[in-house]
Protein backbone atom coordinates (compact mmCIF):
# COMPACT_ATOMS: atom_id res chain seq x y z
CA UNK A 1 0.00 0.00 0.00
CA UNK A 2 1.46 3.62 -0.61
CA UNK A 3 2.08 5.59 2.23
CA UNK A 4 2.99 8.94 2.96
CA UNK A 5 4.41 9.30 6.78
CA UNK A 6 5.14 12.73 8.19
CA UNK A 7 6.35 13.36 11.57
CA UNK A 8 3.31 13.40 14.20
CA UNK A 9 4.08 16.74 15.70
CA UNK A 10 2.61 19.07 16.61
CA UNK A 11 6.02 21.34 16.26
CA UNK A 12 6.43 23.94 18.49
CA UNK A 13 9.27 26.78 17.46
CA UNK A 14 9.79 30.38 18.54
CA UNK A 15 9.47 33.18 16.23
CA UNK A 16 12.64 33.79 13.86
CA UNK A 17 13.62 30.02 14.77
CA UNK A 18 13.89 27.07 11.80
CA UNK A 19 10.75 24.82 11.11
CA UNK A 20 12.20 21.51 10.06
CA UNK A 21 9.18 19.25 8.50
CA UNK A 22 9.64 16.26 7.50
CA UNK A 23 8.27 13.06 5.45
CA UNK A 24 8.72 9.76 4.09
CA UNK A 25 7.02 7.40 1.32
CA UNK A 26 6.30 3.94 0.11
CA UNK A 27 6.28 4.35 -3.59
CA UNK A 28 9.72 3.90 -5.32
CA UNK A 29 7.97 5.37 -8.49
CA UNK A 30 6.78 8.92 -7.24
CA UNK A 31 7.99 11.20 -9.06
CA UNK A 32 6.47 14.30 -8.08
CA UNK A 33 6.40 15.61 -4.06
CA UNK A 34 4.82 18.16 -3.17
CA UNK A 35 4.03 20.72 0.20
CA UNK A 36 0.73 22.15 1.40
CA UNK A 37 -0.27 24.41 3.94
CA UNK A 38 -3.84 24.18 5.38
CA UNK A 39 -5.02 26.77 7.54
CA UNK A 40 -7.79 25.24 10.28
CA UNK A 41 -10.69 24.83 8.83
CA UNK A 42 -9.17 26.26 5.32
CA UNK A 43 -8.17 24.62 1.70
CA UNK A 44 -5.10 23.03 1.56
CA UNK A 45 -2.48 26.07 -0.26
CA UNK A 46 0.58 24.23 -2.44
CA UNK A 47 3.67 26.30 -1.17
CA UNK A 48 6.02 24.16 -2.83
CA UNK A 49 6.88 21.45 -5.46
CA UNK A 50 9.82 19.71 -6.11
CA UNK A 51 10.28 16.89 -8.98
CA UNK A 52 14.34 16.11 -8.66
CA UNK A 53 17.12 15.71 -5.87
CA UNK A 54 18.52 18.20 -4.16
CA UNK A 55 17.34 21.34 -2.80
CA UNK A 56 14.70 24.06 -3.89
CA UNK A 57 14.53 27.74 -2.57
CA UNK A 58 11.31 29.74 -2.68
CA UNK A 59 11.78 32.06 -0.24
CA UNK A 60 11.91 31.29 3.17
CA UNK A 61 10.80 28.12 2.25
CA UNK A 62 13.16 24.87 1.00
CA UNK A 63 12.39 21.62 0.08
CA UNK A 64 14.88 18.78 -0.08
CA UNK A 65 14.08 15.47 -2.12
CA UNK A 66 16.17 12.67 -1.55
CA UNK A 67 14.46 9.99 -3.46
CA UNK A 68 17.21 6.81 -3.03
CA UNK A 69 16.27 7.49 0.91
CA UNK A 70 12.23 8.19 -0.18
CA UNK A 71 12.24 11.45 1.98
CA UNK A 72 11.30 14.73 1.53
CA UNK A 73 11.48 17.51 3.68
CA UNK A 74 10.52 21.10 4.40
CA UNK A 75 12.29 23.93 5.95
CA UNK A 76 10.90 27.16 7.04
CA UNK A 77 13.61 30.10 7.86
CA UNK A 78 13.05 33.03 10.17
CA UNK A 79 9.70 31.38 11.36
CA UNK A 80 6.35 33.67 11.64
CA UNK A 81 3.12 32.77 13.56
CA UNK A 82 1.38 33.25 10.33
CA UNK A 83 3.16 30.39 9.48
CA UNK A 84 1.43 28.38 12.30
CA UNK A 85 -0.85 25.35 10.09
CA UNK A 86 -0.76 21.88 9.88
CA UNK A 87 1.74 20.86 6.77
CA UNK A 88 0.49 18.54 4.52
CA UNK A 89 3.24 16.19 2.35
CA UNK A 90 1.99 14.78 -0.94
CA UNK A 91 3.50 12.92 -3.33
CA UNK A 92 2.19 11.04 -6.83
CA UNK A 93 3.25 8.88 -9.51
CA UNK A 94 4.21 5.41 -9.92
CA UNK A 95 0.98 3.59 -10.67
CA UNK A 96 -1.08 6.90 -11.61
CA UNK A 97 0.39 10.27 -12.05
CA UNK A 98 -2.52 12.29 -11.38
CA UNK A 99 -3.64 10.84 -7.96
CA UNK A 100 -1.85 12.77 -4.75
CA UNK A 101 -1.37 10.54 -1.68
CA UNK A 102 -1.23 12.65 1.47
CA UNK A 103 0.31 12.30 4.88
CA UNK A 104 -1.80 13.09 7.36
CA UNK A 105 0.09 16.39 8.34
CA UNK A 106 2.46 17.93 11.21
CA UNK A 107 0.81 20.81 13.40
CA UNK A 108 3.10 23.42 13.27
CA UNK A 109 3.22 26.48 15.95
CA UNK A 110 5.37 29.35 15.74
CA UNK A 111 5.54 31.25 19.35
CA UNK A 112 5.65 35.02 18.93
CA UNK B 1 -7.12 28.48 -5.30
CA UNK B 2 -9.62 30.88 -5.30
CA UNK B 3 -10.49 30.23 -8.93
CA UNK B 4 -11.87 26.59 -8.04
CA UNK B 5 -15.45 27.22 -6.93
CA UNK B 6 -16.87 24.95 -4.17
CA UNK B 7 -20.80 25.22 -2.73
CA UNK B 8 -22.15 24.63 -0.72
CA UNK B 9 -19.32 25.70 1.79
CA UNK B 10 -21.35 23.95 4.79
CA UNK B 11 -24.02 21.84 4.72
CA UNK B 12 -26.04 19.70 7.53
CA UNK B 13 -27.85 16.61 6.61
CA UNK B 14 -29.68 14.58 8.71
CA UNK B 15 -29.14 10.59 8.76
CA UNK B 16 -30.22 9.39 5.84
CA UNK B 17 -30.99 12.31 3.35
CA UNK B 18 -28.66 13.13 0.15
CA UNK B 19 -25.91 15.31 -0.22
CA UNK B 20 -25.13 17.54 -3.36
CA UNK B 21 -21.84 18.70 -3.83
CA UNK B 22 -21.31 21.38 -6.40
CA UNK B 23 -17.58 22.22 -8.11
CA UNK B 24 -16.85 24.94 -10.65
CA UNK B 25 -13.14 24.13 -12.11
CA UNK B 26 -10.69 27.22 -12.56
CA UNK B 27 -11.29 28.69 -16.35
CA UNK B 28 -9.47 26.61 -18.92
CA UNK B 29 -9.52 23.20 -16.27
CA UNK B 30 -11.11 20.49 -17.60
CA UNK B 31 -9.91 17.80 -15.30
CA UNK B 32 -11.17 17.78 -11.87
CA UNK B 33 -10.42 15.57 -8.45
CA UNK B 34 -12.85 15.07 -5.47
CA UNK B 35 -10.54 14.49 -2.03
CA UNK B 36 -12.16 13.85 1.00
CA UNK B 37 -10.88 14.52 4.78
CA UNK B 38 -12.16 12.98 7.58
CA UNK B 39 -11.44 14.69 11.27
CA UNK B 40 -7.59 14.01 12.10
CA UNK B 41 -7.19 12.40 8.61
CA UNK B 42 -5.20 13.22 5.79
CA UNK B 43 -6.71 13.95 2.70
CA UNK B 44 -8.05 10.81 0.63
CA UNK B 45 -8.49 10.46 -3.55
CA UNK B 46 -12.16 10.19 -3.99
CA UNK B 47 -12.03 10.00 -7.68
CA UNK B 48 -10.55 12.20 -11.32
CA UNK B 49 -12.92 13.02 -13.38
CA UNK B 50 -13.09 14.86 -17.44
CA UNK B 51 -16.05 16.44 -18.68
CA UNK B 52 -18.22 14.03 -19.16
CA UNK B 53 -15.93 11.49 -18.51
CA UNK B 54 -15.03 9.07 -14.86
CA UNK B 55 -11.06 8.17 -15.38
CA UNK B 56 -10.51 7.05 -11.76
CA UNK B 57 -13.14 6.35 -9.08
CA UNK B 58 -10.72 3.88 -6.97
CA UNK B 59 -11.41 6.25 -3.75
CA UNK B 60 -14.76 6.30 -3.62
CA UNK B 61 -17.17 4.28 -1.67
CA UNK B 62 -18.76 1.00 -3.14
CA UNK B 63 -22.08 2.16 -2.33
CA UNK B 64 -24.30 5.34 -2.11
CA UNK B 65 -20.92 7.80 -3.82
CA UNK B 66 -21.00 8.91 -7.63
CA UNK B 67 -19.95 11.89 -9.17
CA UNK B 68 -20.44 13.12 -12.40
CA UNK B 69 -18.43 16.19 -14.70
CA UNK B 70 -21.36 16.97 -16.92
CA UNK B 71 -20.39 18.77 -20.51
CA UNK B 72 -22.40 21.87 -19.01
CA UNK B 73 -22.07 23.19 -15.50
CA UNK B 74 -20.16 22.17 -12.53
CA UNK B 75 -18.86 18.61 -11.20
CA UNK B 76 -21.23 17.06 -8.65
CA UNK B 77 -20.12 14.80 -5.80
CA UNK B 78 -23.50 12.54 -4.80
CA UNK B 79 -23.56 10.87 -1.32
CA UNK B 80 -27.18 9.13 -0.85
CA UNK B 81 -29.01 7.98 2.52
CA UNK B 82 -25.73 9.97 4.13
CA UNK B 83 -24.83 8.59 7.73
CA UNK B 84 -22.52 10.47 10.75
CA UNK B 85 -19.71 8.86 9.16
CA UNK B 86 -19.53 10.46 5.47
CA UNK B 87 -19.14 13.55 7.59
CA UNK B 88 -16.05 15.44 6.74
CA UNK B 89 -14.28 18.18 4.51
CA UNK B 90 -14.93 17.51 0.72
CA UNK B 91 -12.61 19.22 -1.43
CA UNK B 92 -12.27 19.70 -4.78
CA UNK B 93 -9.06 20.73 -7.22
CA UNK B 94 -8.86 21.11 -10.64
CA UNK B 95 -6.03 20.95 -13.43
CA UNK B 96 -5.06 22.20 -16.89
CA UNK B 97 -3.46 18.85 -17.81
CA UNK B 98 -3.20 15.50 -15.90
CA UNK B 99 0.48 14.62 -16.46
CA UNK B 100 2.74 14.00 -13.15
CA UNK B 101 3.91 17.20 -11.62
CA UNK B 102 0.99 19.20 -13.13
CA UNK B 103 -0.34 21.88 -10.34
CA UNK B 104 -3.62 21.07 -8.81
CA UNK B 105 -5.85 23.58 -7.20
CA UNK B 106 -7.93 23.04 -4.61
CA UNK B 107 -11.27 24.58 -3.56
CA UNK B 108 -12.14 26.31 -0.21
CA UNK B 109 -14.02 22.93 0.32
CA UNK B 110 -17.38 21.74 1.30
CA UNK B 111 -17.81 21.00 5.00
CA UNK B 112 -20.40 17.80 5.36
CA UNK B 113 -22.37 17.83 8.92
CA UNK B 114 -24.61 14.53 9.10
CA UNK B 115 -26.63 14.83 11.92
Amino acid sequence: QKEVEQNSGPLSVPEGAIASLNCTYSDRGSQSFFWYRQYSGKSPELIMSIYSNGDKEDGRFTAQLNKASQYVSLLIRDSQPSDSATYLCAVNGGGSNYKLTFGKGTLLTVNP
Amino acid sequence: NAGVMQNPRHLVRRRGQEARLRCSPMKGHSHVYWYRQLPEEGLKFMVYLQKENIIDESGMPKERFSAEFPKEGPSILRIQQVVRGDSAAYFCASSQQAPAGNTIYFGEGSWLTVV
